[in-house]
């Protein structure tokens, strides 16, 4: 498996843009999870899915940020308007009920 | 909400073993105790998982005692390699994932 994917890797928009990452969770996985980090907040769970319906979005910031998983194997989080306080590494992981596997991430730079 | 103390640096050498040790107090009946390990420009990634007593894989060890209120990393015969940020986690899988917080995590630094 080719483990969880993200994209973009790197992504540098200007404030104000609207920005979609997305992710491919590991085929079979039924929980999916978007986490942001920064050297201020460090890892912070913004939302998780299980199959995929949203359970619990309380760490989502603010109603400018949203994450959709309208299948299985995908999944997106968007930003609109972004501000250059959203600028962080922002990680997806998938698991089937125990711990949890992780993209890369995807590094998301607002000037 | 279990809380979670680990040391913010630690410092070894090639060939040494190092155990970090992380502190939950509040710990639930429920919870397990998870560790990860994060590399520079990498998402974190799974080292070990128990409830109590001793667990052990190809990686590491996982030491918890008996009033299961700390419990212990232990890294035999560091290298280069394992250098990372250590995070421990407590939680209950089922219970909504909300519950496993990543703390500041422990940064070991290992020198040759």
């Amino acid at each position: 498996d080719a483990g969880v994917i993200q994209s973009p890797r790197h992504e540098v928009t200007e404030m104000g843009q609207e920005v979609t990452l997305r992710c491919k969770p590991i085929s079979g996985h039924d929980y999916l999870f978007w986490y942001r980090q920064t050297m201020m907040r460090g890892l912070e769970l913004l939302i998780y899915f299980n199959n995929n319906v949203p359970i619990d979005d309380s760490g989502m910031p603010e109603d400018r940020f949203s994450a959709k998983m309208p299948n299985a194997s995908f999944s997106t989080l968007k930003i609109q308007p972004s501000e250059p306080r959203d600028s962080a590494v922002y990680f997806c992981a998938s698991s089937l009920g125990g711990p949890s596997t992780f993209g890369s991430g995807t590094r998301l730079t607002v000037v | 909400l279990a809380k979670t103390t680990q040391p913010i640096s630690m410092d070894s050498y090639e060939g040494q073993e190092v155990n970090i040790t992380c502190s939950h107090n509040n710990i639930a009946t429920n919870d397990y105790i998870t560790w990860y390990q994060q590399f520079p420009s990498q998402g974190p990634r799974f080292i070990i998982q128990g409830y109590k007593t001793k667990v052990t894989n190809e990686v590491a060890s996982l030491f918890i005692p008996a009033d299961r209120k700390s419990s212990t990393l232990s890294l035999p015969r560091v290298s280069l390699s394992d250098t990372a940020v250590y995070y421990c986690l407590v939680g209950y899988l089922s219970g909504g994932y909300n519950k496993l917080i990543f703390g500041a995590g422990t940064r070991l630094a290992v020198h040759p």
